[in-house]
């Protein structure tokens, strides 16, 4: 079965620093894989997703991850965060008809 | 054009209580999922709608959930008898296709509290 981890509950940056989510797939099939972001009292929006074409996917608001096959990691980053950006990030890997959701980075942007 | 909507935003109900969840899918969108958030751990797969068919109902934790989606339109999902252990958000999201590469596109969750 496929499934991704999350690596970190809690991030937390100063604005402007990088940022960098981490997610690890486990999959023994090529995955499809997504990053969706939840603001405050909003549903699951989708920033980026990796369906076997480019390794390196550029998404919405900034955000940008990489498909790493030998490090099976498919890390979000963005290069200086903003005051906006805080919110919970879900990794997901589709599996047949569903997602399997990692247990989410809740991003902190401090001032 | 109109996302993803559920109904309630909000529930908070006893022990035993019955509770009906209500989602509005993005019109022409014949694929429509459930899932569900307890406790800030992963949001976990309930089930998977084509039209009005269940394709995949393996993540319904038991026979006291039941989803339904007469017509094809909406969905409806019940806990009966709800059960502490119930209490977090359900999600609602729906696709065109249902590819596995398909964007599943999400309402805003109806957060439920069981007393």
């Amino acid at each position: 079965a496929q499934s991704v981890t999350q690596l970190g509950s809690h991030v937390s940056v100063s604005e402007g620093a990088l940022v960098l989510l981490r997610c690890n797939y486990s999959s023994s099939v090529p995955p499809y894989l997504f990053w969706y972001v939840q603001y405050p009292n909003q549903g699951l929006q989708l920033l980026l997703k990796y369906t076997s074409a480019a390794t390196l996917v550029k998404g919405i608001n900034g955000f940008e991850a990489e498909f790493k096959k030998s490090e099976t990691s498919f890390h979000l980053t963005k290069p200086s965060a903003h005051m906006s950006d805080a919110a919970e990030y879900f990794c997901a890997v589709s599996q047949n008809n569903d997602m399997r959701f990692g247990a989410g980075t809740r991003l902190t942007v401090k001032p | 054009e109109a996302g993803v909507t559920q109904f309630p935003s909000h529930s908070v109900i006893e022990k035993g209580q019955t509770v009906t969840l209500r989602c509005d899918p993005i019109s022409g969108h014949d694929n429509l999922y459930w899932y569900r958030r307890v406790m800030g751990k992963e949001i976990k797969f309930l089930l998977h709608f084509v039209k009005e068919s269940k394709q995949d109902e393996s993540g319904m934790p038991n026979n006291r959930f039941l989803a339904e989606r007469t017509g094809g339109t909406y969905s409806t999902l019940k806990v009966q008898p709800a059960e502490l252990e119930d209490s977090g958000v359900y999600f609602c999201a729906s696709s065109q296709r249902g590819a596995p590469t398909d964007t599943q596109y999400f309402g805003p969750g109806t957060r439920l509290t069981v007393l």
